[in-house]
């Protein structure tokens, strides 16, 4: 049972570099997230997708960009980091717009920007 | 815009206690509100998603209730255990199924 799988773990960019944050889902949900936590404060969220080729942005989300091109993949790309970047980012799926499916959520990715 | 707040924010509790977690929301007008667990260094659990139309949801010692109209939920953990012992977070879905997060409690169980 993959579930949502994030990849990397961990990772330390320079001030300006670009990365790009994998994530991707086996359960052939239709909706996709990437939400932001912070120390000491709720996930806020950053992007979403109902479907592929279909994406909207969440609270915040300057300073990211995101795709979806197939069901299972939903990559979130920064472009060039600043250090107001660095947090705990994580992906998470559900089923459709129904009122009783539950978001799944990967194990995130801690990102620095150093 | 709605705002989650839980309370409170830590709780250091012996093993074997029931205890209480609260969560309130601004605006009544959501679809469904779930309860999560984080660990350490770990992704979100679901615990329980309550409907809009319900009251409360049980899963073994977790039961959780909602008041949409007071704009509260509370969740119920019943005769703790040290592997209780996490941050929770309250969630609700005001629509496209995106999610407001509260800040969360932090709760440890002491042996």
């Amino acid at each position: 049972n993959a579930g949502v799988t994030q990849t990397p773990k961990f990772r330390i960019l320079k001030i300006g570099q670009s990365m790009t944050l994998q994530c991707t889902q086996d359960m052939n949900h239709n909706y996709m997230y990437w939400y932001r936590q912070d120390p000491g404060m709720g996930l806020k969220l950053i992007y979403y997708s109902v479907g592929a080729g279909i994406t909207d942005k969440g609270e915040v989300p300057n300073g990211y960009n995101v795709s979806r091109s197939t069901t299972e993949d939903f990559p979130l790309r920064l472009e060039l980091a600043a250090p107001s970047q660095t947090s705990v980012y994580f992906c998470a799926s559900s089923l459709n717009r129904q009122n009783n499916q539950p978001q799944h959520f990967g194990d995130g990715t801690r990102l620095s920007i150093l | 815009k709605q705002e989650v707040t839980q309370i409170p924010a830590a709780l250091s509790v012996p093993e074997g206690e029931n205890l209480v977690l609260n969560c309130s929301f601004t605006d009544s007008a959501i679809y469904n509100l779930q309860w999560f667990r984080q660990d350490p260094g770990k992704g979100l659990t679901s615990l329980l998603l309550i409907q809009s139309s319900q009251r409360e949801q049980t899963s073994g010692r977790l039961n959780a209730s909602l008041d949409k109209s007071s704009g509260r939920s509370t969740l119920y953990i019943a005769a703790s255990q040290p592997g209780d012992s996490a941050t929770y977070l309250c969630a609700v879905n005001s629509g496209y199924s995106t999610l407001t997060f509260g800040k969360g409690t932090m709760l440890l169980v002491s042996p």
